[in-house]
């Protein structure tokens, strides 16, 4: 069946360093999401990407899904302590499943 | 315009008792959600309706119950809490035809 992996589990940064979080599949995905949970907060949904190679950009979030649409990365530049909480993938079959998420403390 | 609510924020539970969790929302969509977060497991989802008067399960619905009898409103219910079903519970809403989804802010729930 089908496997999504995100990686890492956990990332702790120094304010103003870069994090880059992954969600990896096994078999080819029709979409993916990306969603942000601050710490007792609820996920709240980031973007959405559909097109093989897509890259999106939001302020110093960058969003890309892979060639082969089986894997997609978050990227962060400079890191600020407001972008603490878990990043969590999502990537739809018939119906949404989401990925284990990546959690970031970021140390000012 | 509230968004997606979520009744109550908490709750602790003795191991046998009953109880219903209740979201609603005022955005006029289709879809809900019932999930389940526990630490190192991200989301799980336990039931959700494409509409009022269907449900359909997820990957972990044992032990729960839903219904949804009007398109606002979408019920979780657990007839015999057990302590595995401590968790925090969130449920999502989302437009037909789109797989972008809208939480609720979560009812943490511990059963004894």
């Amino acid at each position: 069946g089908q496997q999504v992996m995100q990686i890492p589990q956990y990332q702790h940064v120094q304010e103003g360093e870069d994090f880059t979080t992954y969600c990896n599949s096994s078999t080819t995905l029709s979409n993916i999401q990306w969603y942000k949970q601050r710490p007792g907060g609820h996920p709240v949904f980031l973007i959405q990407l559909v097109k093989s190679g897509e890259v999106k950009k939001q302020k110093r979030l960058t969003f890309q899904f892979g060639e082969a649409k089986k894997n997609s990365s978050l990227h962060i530049t400079a890191t600020q302590t407001t972008d603490v909480g878990t990043y969590f993938c999502g990537w739809n079959t018939d119906k949404l499943i989401f990925g284990t998420g990546t959690r970031l403390q970021v140390f000012p | 315009n509230a968004g997606v609510t979520q009744t109550p924020k908490f709750r602790v539970l003795k191991t046998g008792q009953s109880m219903t969790l209740l979201c609603a929302q005022d955005m006029n969509h289709e879809y809900m959600y019932w999930y389940r977060q526990d630490p190192g497991m991200g989301l799980r989802l336990i039931h959700y309706s494409v509409g009022e008067g269907t449900t359909a399960k997820g990957e972990v619905p044992d032990g729960y119950n839903v219904s949804r009898l009007k398109k606002q409103n979408f019920l979780l219910g657990l007839e015999s809490a057990a302590p595995s079903q401590t968790s925090v519970y969130f449920c999502a809403t989302g437009l037909a035809g789109t797989d972008t989804q809208y939480f609720g802010p979560g009812t943490r729930l511990t059963v004894l």
